[in-house]
């Protein structure tokens, strides 16, 4: 069973629709987690920490269950800038910041 | 904010050659970088941690022979992988830590890897 395991997707969604993924994780003693975005060719790009409490920035909203081991990312009213490639991503081993990645998934936000 | 560089973005090889990839910390000083490899559509995966001063350590399955960290300095970390095949052509990123952070990661370019 993978650390992280994400729908690869592709999700192929309109202009202006509310598009959501999912994550679970394996391990319980997981300590942070975050949501990276990645285009095609580049590294990826931290887009937010997630927090059991949930936490919102603009069109993005993420949450943590730690009971289920599960995290969502919510896109709201999504552009075409949107499209990419969403990981989710869990640390744990202290302050060694090693990051596992999820298999990701490919979001397509067509006009 | 802080950048990571690697040198190079891009490079191709033959079967046989060994390669060298540079990490910079540019404006900052990183004590651990990590190196990833990406295989077209897979997630990246974490290969080892490159520590300074001393071996860097490395992920289930990742031969440390074949994959040479070094860690020279507090700005650069080099992967050598040593005797290139097909098989090892991918993306290969490194990322540093974000000082006294667990949440800042920067990652630098990749640099792709094709083994003739």
């Amino acid at each position: 069973r993978k650390e992280v395991e994400q729908d690869p997707g592709p999700f192929n969604v309109p202009e202006g629709a509310t598009v959501a993924f999912n994550c679970t994780y394996s391990n319980s003693a997981s300590q942070s987690f975050f949501w990276y975005r990645q285009d095609c060719r580049k590294e990826p790009k931290l887009l937010m920490s997630v927090y059991s409490s949930g936490n919102e920035d603009g069109r993005f909203t993420a949450q943590l269950n730690r009971a289920s081991q599960y995290i969502s990312l919510l896109i709201r009213d999504s552009k075409l800038s949107d499209s990419a490639t969403y990981l989710c991503v869990v640390t744990y081993g202290g302050a060694t910041n090693k990051l596992i990645f999820g298999t990701g998934t490919l979001l397509a936000v067509q006009p | 904010g802080a950048v990571v560089s690697q040198h190079p973005s891009r490079v191709i090889c033959k079967s046989g050659t060994s390669v060298k990839i540079e990490c910079r910390s540019l404006d900052f000083q990183a004590t651990t970088m990590f190196w990833y490899r990406q295989f077209p559509k897979q997630s990246l995966m974490l290969m080892a941690t490159s520590n300074e001063g001393s071996k860097a350590t490395y992920e289930q399955g990742v031969e440390k022979d074949k994959f040479l960290i070094n860690h020279a300095s507090l700005t650069l970390s080099t992967l050598t992988v040593t005797s290139a095949h097909p098989e090892d052509s991918s993306f290969y990123i490194c990322s540093a830590p974000g000082y006294g952070s667990t949440d800042t990661q920067y990652f630098g370019p990749g640099t792709r890897l094709t083994v003739l």
